[in-house]
């Protein structure tokens, strides 16, 4: 079955820290691929997406991920992380069935000063 | 802002009661979609609208139902509501059904249930 595994549930990393959020993914066609922000009280925020070609994507708020088919992978990077970053990310793949996203469970990203 | 609206914003009822949980999606997006985040469960997809009808479903409980009307809103329904029910619910659109769409999430409606 189609899943979305996110191993971190919670993550702690100092400001002006590199950041790595892990993502795996399964899917047995190409996937679509996804990193979503929530922070507290809000939605979702989209940050990149990746769908094919240049398997470095770049998004916004100077994130970026890699997507890594033979480990099927899609972790989400940041060089310098900010106290504005600290929120809950998700992952997620696009089914083909109703463009349905099936997410992974998210990881809560703390930054300490 | 990502322009999709959802009322209320929070919503509090006993069980064995019906809410109505609005969405009006962005100017001009045809699809619906309505996820529930729940702590035990995390995000899940319920369904997808398109152009008032409905184009795919998820796990959507029987006691649950949605419509999307002529003017594109949409409304989940929600009724002989449990504890389980609570929950976060969030709407989404996107401009047409395509793949490579991108959905936009409104600011969800808080349910909990007493």
């Amino acid at each position: 079955a189609q899943s979305v595994t996110q191993p971190d549930i919670h993550i702690t990393v100092s400001e002006g820290a590199s950041l790595e959020l892990r993502c795996n993914y399964s899917y047995g066609a190409t996937p679509y691929l996804f990193w979503y922000v929530q922070s507290p009280g809000q939605g979702l925020q989209l940050l990149l997406k990746y769908f094919s070609g240049d398997t470095l994507v770049q998004g916004i708020k100077g994130f970026e991920a890699e997507f890594k088919r033979s480990q099927s992978s899609f972790n989400l990077r940041k060089p310098s992380v900010h106290w504005s970053d600290a929120a809950e990310y998700f992952c997620a793949v696009l089914m083909e069935y109703g463009n349905k996203l099936v997410f992974g469970a998210g990881t809560i990203l703390r930054v300490k000063s | 802002d990502s322009g999709v609206t959802q009322t209320p914003k929070h919503l509090i009822t006993a069980t064995g009661q019906r809410v109505t949980l609005r969405c009006s999606p962005r100017s001009g997006d045809l699809s619906v979609y309505w996820y529930q985040q729940s702590l035990d469960q995390g995000l899940q997809f319920l369904i997808q609208y398109y152009n008032g009808e409905e184009r795919a479903k998820g796990n959507i409980l029987e006691r649950f139902s949605a419509q999307q009307f002529p003017d594109l809103h949409s409304e989940l329904n929600l009724s002989s509501l449990e504890l389980g029910d609570s929950a976060l619910y969030f709407c989404a659109s996107s401009p047409s059904g395509l793949r490579t769409d991108t959905q936009y999430f409104g600011p969800g409606t808080r349910l909990t249930v007493l």
